[in-house]
């Protein structure tokens, strides 16, 4: 069965654009996660979705948005592009119902580079 | 806001060494602790979870969980060069999907 689809894998932006990165979940998974990987602060978590419903949101500034299609398919967008914002971005998904077994299943990710 | 530390690092251990992994956390009530491991250029993979204090096995791997101390561990028996990578330590917070990591371990095993 395939695994977690990233799109596009390499970017280069400048400061002030604007990026929608894509997510496609494993099928049958209705959860998809955003993480954020960097060297100095590692992975951190962004949002997640389920059932095109935000149902948690990490600390991160408004400029970083996403949404949840019926499909589970899930675009994050971050607006106003930072030098900060250099990083790993990872989708991970998962069943999303029931207990939670910890196990996220992520995808390859979209590495972003802001010039 | 649960923390998950992972202080020591990177770790270097010489081909069919033990290595051993830390984690300490910050929130008494988490019952379930993961160990994900992840390859340079490549994304994370849950390779154990652990729920009950004590120990548990599986194949060259044995996580080790104390509540009281607040302390999670990943042993690596006979380590390989292939087991060189970065682990992440990682609990649940709060309901549903989301989990905390903490910053990862780098190890090496030297051939």
């Amino acid at each position: 069965k395939a695994g977690v689809t990233q799109t596009p894998r390499y970017l280069i932006k400048t400061r002030g654009q604007q990026v929608t990165l894509s997510c496609s979940p494993i099928s049958g998974h209705r959860s998809v996660s955003w993480y954020q990987q960097t060297p100095g602060q590692g992975l951190q978590f962004l949002f997640e979705y389920f059932s095109e419903t935000q149902r948690n949101k990490g600390n991160f500034p408004g400029r970083f948005s996403g949404r949840q299609f019926s499909n589970s398919r899930s675009e994050m967008n971050v607006s106003t592009l930072e030098l900060g914002d250099s990083a790993l971005y990872l989708c991970a998904s998962s069943h999303g119902l029931g207990r939670f077994t910890g196990e996220l299943f992520f995808g390859e990710g979209s590495r972003l580079t802001v010039l | 806001q649960k923390e998950v530390e992972q202080n020591s690092g990177p770790l270097s251990v010489p081909e069919g060494a033990i290595a051993s992994l830390n984690c300490t956390y910050s929130d008494r009530v988490s019952q379930s602790f993961f160990w994900y491991r992840q390859y340079s250029g490549k994304s994370p993979e849950l390779i154990m979870s652990i729920y009950s204090n004590g120990d548990k096995e599986d194949g060259r791997f044995t996580a080790q969980l104390n509540k009281a101390s607040q302390y999670v561990s990943l042993l690596i028996r006979d380590s390989q060069p292939s087991d060189s990578a970065t682990y992440l330590c990682a609990v649940p917070a709060g309901a549903n999907s989301k989990l905390t990591f903490g910053k990862g371990i780098t190890l090496s095993v030297r051939p």
